[in-house]
């Protein structure tokens, strides 16, 4: 499809585990953000990359996350030793850069047990 | 930086009446952009209108459009003649700095027949 793609839609895994969330944005689309929502709240920025520039990592809540773009498309957002407050709906997103509109996947749930 | 206030309550609005969605921001950038987008039920977000702070008439598009005060800080949503698929959360955006948009907590909107 021409939209953002996210997998998994739905992640179920076991406080400790690593988890994987992968993003796949629109063709040509050179910046990619990852947002994070618990239950009932708004969007907490997670990362942003931006073309070749060094990513904005400024929203990562710890160092058990981080986040990678491979060739300027593909992006993998890395969950180590899972905790239950890990528990949310992490949104991908993509733009043409600058401060303009911005088109959401539909999300990977992840449920930390 | 730039915050984002969303406080209403959620709202019940009967189907085919008008709605307002209260949003009201704080930021110190001399020029910025008010975003509005949806998240239905299946947890996609949906652009659905932008404002830039020189824009000199109130942005419409459809069914939507934004009563922009910026003497008050103020940028709210409204939904004329609404319909049951307008029930979602609707959230209030504006970049916060390094091109990455800042959201509020959103509102609440059910359209009920």
């Amino acid at each position: 499809g021409a939209g953002v793609s996210q997998s998994p839609s739905n992640k179920v895994t076991e406080k400790g585990k690593d988890v994987e969330l992968r993003c796949d944005p629109i063709s040509g689309h050179t910046a990619l953000y990852w947002y994070r929502q618990s239950l009932g709240q708004g969007l907490e920025f997670l990362i942003y990359f931006q073309g070749n520039s060094a990513p904005d990592k400024s929203g990562l809540p710890s160092d058990r996350f981080s986040a990678e773009r491979t060739g300027g498309s593909v992006s993998t957002l890395t969950i180590q030793r899972t905790q239950q407050e890990d528990s949310a709906v992490y949104l991908c997103a993509s733009g043409t850069g600058g401060a303009g509109e911005l088109f959401f996947g539909e999300g990977s749930r992840l449920t930390v047990l | 930086a730039q915050k984002i206030t969303q406080t209403q309550p959620g709202m019940f609005v009967q189907e085919k009446e008008a709605v307002t969605l209260d949003c009201t921001y704080d930021t110190s950038d001399p020029s910025y952009g008010l975003f509005w987008y949806k998240q239905p039920s299946s947890g996609e977000m949906i652009f659905l209108i932008y404002q830039g702070s020189y824009d000199q008439q109130n942005a419409t598009e459809g069914r939507y459009s934004l009563n922009f005060q910026k003497a008050r800080k103020s940028a709210n949503l409204v939904i004329s003649a609404s319909q049951l698929g307008d029930s979602a959360m609707y959230f209030c955006a504006t970049p916060n700095g390094n091109n990455r948009l800042a959201f509020g907590k959103g509102n609440q909107v059910v359209v009920i027949p």
